[in-house]
This record gives structure tokens, C-alpha cells and sequence, in this order.
């Protein structure tokens, strides 16, 4: 079983939409999330950092962290085609980093 | 003032050559790491270096050897290219471990062998 699982994708949807992206984990040490957005040929840019179960949000992201179930989400409201990008969750402990998959999203405009 | 950069953007090389890989961060961080994300986008650690002393060493082939001349700066040497190391390698730095300190990504080395 992977530390991290991310379901791939692809996932479209229409400009304005909500988009949900989630992961599971197993290791109950994780004790830092991130979500980061990759452009194409570029490299993840950090967008989300929390470190506590519950809600962070900034601007149209939300982030959410469910340590009981083990369980991360990332919101997106009024999803913009500018959002079209991989999205990779991570988890920390001590110096080690766990990511998943990434999700590749497709706003249409 | 970019915060993490590495050199080449591009590597196109044959297979036997030997390259090297250049990074340097300008973000103060003592921690500094390698990945390599394959086509299917998963990021996987190479190597991580706390203040020049080498931390993380995962399975990676021999060839692969990386420096680091000070905290700023990690390089990676990679000998008798082969087909298979063909992929986009991204150096990273972190604050140390506490409440603020996620990775910070370059824009990638994408390495063609030949």
C-alpha cells in the first residue's frame, strides 16, 4: 500500500464549477499537508500548507484535513481555466516528504 | 530573485555520457533534495543534504552522485547514462522542520538521453 493515494484523473469541468480534489494516507505521523499546483513544464508550486485538522482557506482554495480518517481535501470555488494543472497532495514528517499521484484538472472556459 | 534555480532547463545527451545537474538556493534553507518525476507525474526523493551532510539516500543506482559545496548550493553527477534516467529532475529546499517549512520546488531539469 502507497503512503499516499491520489486518484489520477483526469478530471474536467466547466468554468465556474467547485472542484474537490482529496487523498488518503496511512502513516498516522504525517504531522504537516500541502497541496501544490504544477504547471506544465514547471515545477509544483505550493498553494495550501496546514498542519492541523480542520479548514484553511485562502482566496478561492480551501483547504481540509480529517486526521481521524485519515483523509485531505482541496476546493477549488469558481474555478478558473488559469486553474488547468496537476495537482499533487504531500505529507511531511521530519525531513521526509510523501506525495501522491497528482490530479491533472481541466477547467473549461 | 529566483528562489531555487537549476541548471540546464534542457539536457539532450546519449546514453554513456556522463552529466552533472547544477541547483542553488537563495532562501537561507538548510535542507536541500533531488527528485525525479517520471511521466506519470509521481515525484520520487533521490537524495536530501542537511547543511552539507547527506540525510536521505534512497535506492537510487550508483551513478547518481550528489554534492553539496555549502547549504546553498546541490549538485547532482550522473555517470554511464541510460535510456531509463530519461525523466525532469527537481531540486527542492526546506526550512528546518517546525510549523512553516514546506518544500520549495526549482523549475526542473528535463533529461533526455539519447
Amino acid at each position: 500500500q502507497k503512503e499516499v493515494e491520489q486518484d489520477p484523473g483526469p478530471l474536467s469541468v466547466p468554468e465556474g464549477a467547485i472542484v474537490s480534489l482529496n487523498c488518503t494516507y496511512s502513516n498516522s505521523a504525517f504531522q504537516y499537508f500541502m497541496w501544490y499546483r504544477q504547471y506544465s513544464r514547471k515545477g509544483p508550486e505550493l498553494l495550501m500548507y496546514t498542519y492541523s485538522s480542520g479548514n484553511k482557506e485562502d482566496g478561492r482554495f480551501t483547504a481540509q484535513v480529517d486526521k481521524s480518517s485519515k483523509y485531505i481535501s482541496l476546493f477549488i470555488r469558481d474555478s478558473q481555466p488559469s486553474d488547468s494543472a496537476t495537482y499533487l497532495c504531500a505529507m511531511k514528517f521530519g525531513n521526509q516528504f510523501y506525495f501522491g499521484t497528482g490530479t491533472s484538472l481541466t477547467v473549461i472556459p | 530573485d529566483t528562489a531555487v534555480s537549476q541548471t540546464p532547463k534542457y539536457l539532450v545527451t546519449q546514453m554513456g555520457n556522463d552529466k552533472s545537474i547544477k541547483c542553488e538556493q537563495n532562501l537561507g534553507h538548510d535542507t536541500m533534495y533531488w527528485y525525479k518525476q517520471d511521466s506519470k507525474k509521481f515525484l520520487k526523493i533521490m537524495f536530501s543534504y542537511n547543511n552539507k551532510e547527506l540525510i536521505i539516500n534512497e535506492t537510487v543506482p550508483n551513478r547518481f552522485s550528489p554534492k553539496s559545496p555549502d547549504k546553498a548550493h546541490l549538485n547532482l553527477h550522473i555517470n554511464s547514462l541510460e535510456l531509463g534516467d530519461s525523466a525532469v529532475y527537481f531540486c527542492a529546499s526546506s526550512p528546518p522542520t517546525g510549523e512553516n517549512s514546506p518544500l520549495h520546488f526549482g523549475n526542473g531539469t528535463r533529461l533526455t538521453v539519447t
